[in-house]
């Protein structure tokens, strides 16, 4: 039972490339979660689905794009990548709307 | 703007003593609140919780208070240990909404 996991752990783009964020949960939880964390920012969501065929922006949704692939998988998109995305993406699923479990982070950086 | 606000960025104490951390929130129509716990190079991991019909929820070494009328919870860690070394994440959420707002975060480093 490995809970949420995240792939890559760490990338580096330049401005304007492209990449997806994939994210998977084995818990068999219908919402799924983006988030970003920068510096005394705390967390803040950036899309989330509530259930498998939904998705719905969060706080801070410019830039990127979502898929609920499956009842599992949830991955984040950024298409065209600037510097002001260089952050820590967590991934994070419920059951309820309540506890969420999250997953290790991907670090990215945008040169 | 931010609903969940830490108004203390950090806190240090010392080993066997009281960690005490809080959280103010501004939306009234928060009912629930979580703290999580995150270590450097890993994902926030769920603590303690709170129902706002609640003013007190205790679990082991873990407590949080919720004083409604002032918007303002707190998390009692007693006795501080060093493992409890992290980042704690006070949230909160709305009735039927899926969403948890986070406030910036505390970084406790207990004394040994």
């Amino acid at each position: 039972n490995a809970g949420v996991t995240q792939t890559p752990k760490f990338q580096v783009l330049k401005t304007g490339q492209s990449m997806t964020l994939q994210c998977a949960q084995d818990m068999n939880h219908n919402s799924m979660y983006w988030y970003r964390q920068d510096p005394g920012m705390g967390l803040r969501l950036i899309y989330y689905s509530a259930s498998e065929g939904t998705t719905d922006k969060g706080e801070v949704p410019n830039g990127y794009n979502v898929s609920r692939l499956n009842k599992r998988e949830f991955s984040l998109r950024l298409e065209s990548a600037a510097p002001s995305q260089t952050s820590v993406y967590f991934c994070a699923s419920s059951q309820t709307s309540f506890e969420q479990y999250f997953g290790p982070g991907t670090r990215l950086t945008v040169t | 703007d931010q609903q969940v606000k830490q108004n203390s960025p950090s806190l240090s104490v010392q080993e066997g003593r009281i960690s005490i951390l809080n959280c103010d929130y501004t939306n009234s129509m928060f009912d629930y609140f979580l703290w999580y716990k995150k270590y450097p190079a890993e994902g926030p991991t769920f603590l303690i919780s709170i129902s706002s019909i609640k003013d007190k929820n205790e679990d082991g070494r873990f407590t949080v208070f919720l004083n409604k009328s002032a918007k303002h919870l707190s998390l009692h860690i007693v006795p501080s240990q060093p493992g409890d070394s992290a980042v704690y994440f006070c949230a909160a959420s709305a009735p039927n909404d899926y969403k948890l707002s986070f406030g910036a975060g505390t970084t406790v480093t207990v004394r040994a």
